[in-house]
């Protein structure tokens, strides 16, 4: 079966500082792989996307970037945290083939910049 | 470039009672889908709506799609406190970018 990994859970930053959030997918190969964010009590957005490795669409122009650099490995980097990049940070996944017609999300990661 | 609109944003509602959440989409979607948020926690998929007219139901929860109008409903029979969440709405427009309402949330009172 597949599952998706995403860490940390939890992270507090002060504004400034360098930030790098990993998701890595497990079960499954060539998968679509997306990055979104949530503010608090706010719906989802969508930041980032990669249909293979080296693959990414920008969404939302800001001071994040993403990168693909295995497969299943999804990562989510910034060199200097701004207060606004607070908010639950999912990663989620889907199918090439879209033969499973969903997005599968990871436990998300809760950001505070501080 | 897909937009998703949903309403209410917010809904609270009595148990036992009905209640119908709408999701409207601003051009061609393929696909539909409604997902689950406690608070705190990620999303969790509930339907996946494939063609016009698909209806799926589970439990108290039941989701349609009319593509002609561009609108999917989802709809509380009797509603229960277990099911006070947020839901979301989201289409795909075919280019692997799946697009988010901005969610209902729902709370339940006994």
């Amino acid at each position: 079966s597949q599952t998706i990994h995403q860490w940390p859970a939890t992270l507090v930053q002060p504004v400034g500082s360098p930030l790098s959030l990993e998701c890595t997918v497990e079960g499954t190969s060539n998968p679509n792989l997306y990055w979104y964010r949530q503010a608090a009590g706010r719906g989802l957005q969508l930041l980032f996307y990669s249909v293979g490795i080296g693959q990414i669409s920008s969404e939302v122009p800001q001071n994040l970037s993403a990168s693909r650099p295995q497969d299943r490995q999804f990562i989510l980097s910034s060199k200097k945290l701004l207060l606004s990049d607070s908010g639950f940070y999912l990663c989620a996944w889907s199918r090439r083939d879209r033969t499973n017609e969903k997005l599968f999300f990871g436990s998300g990661t809760q950001l505070s910049v501080l | 470039e897909l937009k998703v609109e949903q309403n209410p944003l917010f809904l609270s509602m009595q148990e036992g009672k009905n209640y119908t959440i709408y999701c409207n989409y601003s051009t061609t979607s393929d696909r539909l889908y409604w997902y689950r948020q406690d608070p705190g926690k990620s999303l969790e998929s509930l339907f996946v709506l494939l063609s016009n007219g698909a209806v799926k139901q589970e439990g108290r929860l039941m989701a349609s799609l009319d593509t002609k109008a561009r609108l999917s409903t989802l709809h509380i029979t009797a509603a229960v406190h277990d099911l006070s969440a947020t839901y979301f709405c989201a289409g795909d427009s075919g280019t692997y970018k799946y697009i988010f309402g901005t969610g209902t949330r729902l709370k339940v009172l006994a």
